[in-house]
């Protein structure tokens, strides 16, 4: 596989249920990134990741959210008791430390009912 | 808060014709990206403009920079149907001297649509 994969495609749940989507990055990327789309606008900063640890996360990432990449390979987002205000399609990236392309998933398209 | 701002919002053009596209954004960058997303799919990197450089050919694509006016644009040159997307262009602000590309900001896109 040559590129950022990510799972489930879809989602469609309830308010108040949790999720949780995966992403696989292109294998020697050591930077994952978490980015958050909503119709008509661009993608807006969640967090990242250099190997295992989270470096950086966005005011946008309220206590409900929570991201991990264990072992510095794929990462989980989880959104914990969602929200309607969620519903959003959520991009997974990743790079190589050093380098300034971004390599983008197709995206996990949240809809909370 | 989203830095860049692209002009126009939605363009429309025939098939062969040129496409420019601008970029405004507020502080100093690093540099300055263009991306490009099919219509529900994830984002493709086209090209990235250094902030000592001012301008940047790839293939059909032309990208300028004018860092005193903060803004930039992407001409697409005879255009084809397949270039019916949406473009961004993205800045990173973030700390060059560690190579750091940790937070870059998209602007709400133009949507380009090229009509055989």
């Amino acid at each position: 596989d040559t590129g950022v994969s990510q799972n489930p495609r879809h989602k469609i749940t309830k308010r108040g249920q949790n999720v949780t989507f995966r992403c696989d990055p292109i294998s020697e990327h050591n930077r994952l990134y978490w980015y958050r789309q909503t119709l008509g606008q661009g993608p807006e900063f969640l967090t990242y990741f250099q190997n295992e640890a989270q470096l950086e996360k966005s005011r946008l990432l309220s206590d409900r959210f929570s991201a991990e990449r264990p072992k510095g390979s794929f990462s989980t987002l989880e959104i914990q008791r969602t929200e309607q205000g969620d519903s959003a399609m959520y991009l997974c990236a990743s790079s190589l430390a050093g380098y300034w392309e971004l390599f983008f998933g197709s995206g996990t398209q949240l809809s909370v009912l | 808060s989203q830095q860049g701002e692209e002009d126009p919002q939605a363009l429309s053009i025939q098939e062969g014709e040129n496409a420019t596209m601008n970029c405004s954004y507020k502080t100093s960058i690093n540099n300055l990206q263009w991306y490009r997303q099919n219509s529900g799919r994830g984002l493709v990197h086209l090209i990235l403009i250094r902030s000592n450089e001012r301008e940047k050919h790839s293939g059909r694509l032309r990208v300028t920079l004018d860092t005193s006016k903060k803004s930039s644009s992407l001409l697409i040159t005879a255009s084809r149907a397949a270039d019916t997307a949406s473009y961004f262009c993205a800045t990173d602000v973030g700390l060059y001297y560690t190579g750091a590309n940790s937070k870059l900001t998209f602007g709400k896109g133009i949507t380009l649509s090229v009509r055989p």
